[in-house]
């Protein structure tokens, strides 16, 4: 059973930084590109970043670009998202999810639960 | 950037036929997949490549994609149906539509 589990959300103020993990288990980590999904509180989704099964290629929106940097060890499924010089509109239940087949730009078949990004002073 | 635009809202009786629209330029030259998110739940991928159900996904739910516009078709929708549906393609990223509501009244 594929299962994405995310950690590391929290309250943190406007200009810190934020590490969140999504631990994958279920399938072959490596084979799978995978992406973060936020979503603000009551609103909809925006993709925010994706990384390729080998970890060498990686995408971001341009809403975050130059802050944001994903990662991924495969020695322990684990894909990250380092978030830096955070602003209040990142306020987000942030998603790890993984793609249907092995590419980068096709849908997601399974997402985590997520986890709650609160930028506030 | 792309923009595919949905409505916010739409309402249907049970067991009647409900249309959802997605919209974007040159839409149809692109595949679309259609999620399903209940309130407090992950999304729910129930359509993929335009067409496509996953395995578990019921077979009213449906989808086509042509022109500028795709559309997710619930048959016979039932009360469980009740969730907010975003479509999604792919661009130079992966752009979200911003969410519709359907209501089972």
């Amino acid at each position: 059973e594929v299962q994405l589990v995310e950690s590391g959300g929290g309250l943190v103020q406007p200009g810190g930084s934020l590490r969140l993990s999504c631990v994958a288990s279920g399938f072959t980590f490596s084979n799978y590109a995978m992406s973060w999904v936020r979503q603000p509180p009551g609103k909809g989704l925006e993709w925010v970043s994706a990384i390729s099964g080998r970890g060498d290629r990686t995408y971001y929106a341009d809403s975050v670009k130059g802050r944001f940097t994903i990662s991924r060890d495969t020695s322990k499924s684990t894909l990250y998202l380092q978030m830096n010089s955070l602003r209040a509109e990142d306020t987000a239940v942030y998603y790890c999810a993984k793609v249907i087949v092995a590419s980068i730009w096709v849908p997601f078949d399974y997402w985590g639960q997520g986890t709650l990004v609160t930028v506030s002073s | 950037s792309y923009e595919l635009t949905q409505p916010p809202s739409v309402s249907v009786s049970p067991g009647q036929t409900a249309s959802i629209t997605c919209s974007g330029d040159k839409l149809g030259d692109k595949f679309v997949c259609w999620y399903q998110q209940k309130p407090g739940q992950s999304p729910v991928l129930v359509i993929y490549q335009d067409n496509k159900r996953p395995s578990g996904i019921p077979e009213r739910f449906s989808g086509s994609n042509s022109g500028n516009t795709a559309t997710l078709t619930i048959s016979g929708t039932q009360a469980i149906d009740e969730a907010d549906y975003y479509c999604q393609a792919w661009d130079s990223s992966a752009v979200f539509g911003g969410g519709t509501k359907l209501t089972v009244l």
